[in-house]
C-alpha cells in the first residue's frame, strides 16, 4: 500500500528558531501534499495544500510567511515553521493524494505525522 | 455550528461488543464520506470510503450514510482490544476536494 514517511517524528526547538518537517511519498507520486495540524484529542485542521511546481494554496487564518511551504518534487514537501514560538507547539501531520490508486474520490494516505515542542 | 460534528467520546465497550460511531453533517453538497483511525501518536489510517448514500462492509466494519438526514455512521462488530483507537469521520463535496475532519471519537475496547 501506499506509504508516506514525516521526518523528523518529534523536534524540541527554542523559541525564535526555525524547525523544517519533511513529508516523502515513498511508493508513487504525489502531485497534491496536504499539511495538517492537530491540537490534542481535537481534529485534523487543513493549514495548506501544496501542489508540485506551484505555490501553495494556505487556508484562511493560515500565515503563508510563517509557515512555508515547498513542493519541489512529486515525492517531496517540506513545511518550515519560521521563527517558532510555543503557541506553535503542535503534532504536524501531511498527507499525499494518490490519484493512480483507483479507489475513490480522495485517496489521502498520512504520514505518522511530528510532535513539535517550541519551549 | 461546526460543519461535522462528531461526538468525542471518551467510548468504553467490553471486548466482542458492537460498535457505532457515527457523525452529522450540515451542508448537504457532501457526497464522499470516510472513516479514519488513528492511534495515539500516528498518523490517521483510512478504514472506509463510502460514496453518496449506502451500505459498505469490509470484514468487521460497515459503513452507513443516510444523506437524507446527513448522518453517517461506521460499525465495529466483534470488537477488539486492538481496535482502541480514535475514529476520524471525514466528508468532501468532490473528488480531490477539501476533507472536513469530525472532531473524532475516542474507542477502548477492554478485554
Amino acid at each position: 500500500g501506499a506509504v508516506v514517511s514525516q521526518h523528523p517524528s518529534w523536534v524540541i526547538c527554542k523559541s525564535g528558531t526555525s524547525v523544517k518537517i519533511e513529508c516523502r511519498s515513498l511508493d508513487f507520486q504525489a502531485t497534491t501534499m496536504f499539511w495538517y495540524r492537530q491540537f490534542p484529542k481535537q481534529s485534523l485542521m487543513l493549514m495548506a495544500t501544496s501542489n508540485e511546481g506551484s505555490k501553495a494554496t494556505y487556508e484562511q487564518g493560515v500565515e503563508k510567511d510563517k509557515f512555508l511551504i515547498n513542493h519541489a518534487s512529486l515525492t517531496l514537501s517540506t513545511l518550515t515553521v519560521t521563527s517558532a514560538h510555543p503557541e506553535d507547539s503542535s503534532f504536524y501531520i501531511c498527507s499525499a493524494r494518490d490519484v493512480a490508486s483507483g479507489r475513490g474520490a480522495d485517496t489521502q494516505y498520512f504520514g505518522p505525522g511530528t510532535r513539535l515542542t517550541v519551549l | 455550528q461546526k460543519e461535522v460534528e462528531q461526538d468525542p467520546g471518551p467510548l468504553s465497550v467490553p471486548e466482542g461488543a458492537i460498535v457505532s460511531l457515527n457523525c452529522t453533517y450540515s451542508n448537504s453538497a457532501f457526497q464522499y464520506f470516510m472513516w479514519y483511525r488513528q492511534y495515539s501518536r500516528k498518523g490517521p489510517e483510512l478504514l472506509m470510503y463510502t460514496y453518496s448514500s449506502g451500505n459498505k462492509e469490509d470484514g468487521r466494519f460497515t459503513a452507513q450514510v443516510d444523506k437524507s438526514s446527513k448522518y453517517i455512521s461506521l460499525f465495529i462488530r466483534d470488537s477488539q482490544p486492538s481496535d482502541s483507537a480514535t475514529y476520524l469521520c471525514a466528508m468532501t463535496k468532490n473528488q480531490g476536494g477539501k476533507l472536513i475532519f469530525g472532531q473524532g471519537t475516542e474507542l477502548s475496547v477492554k478485554p
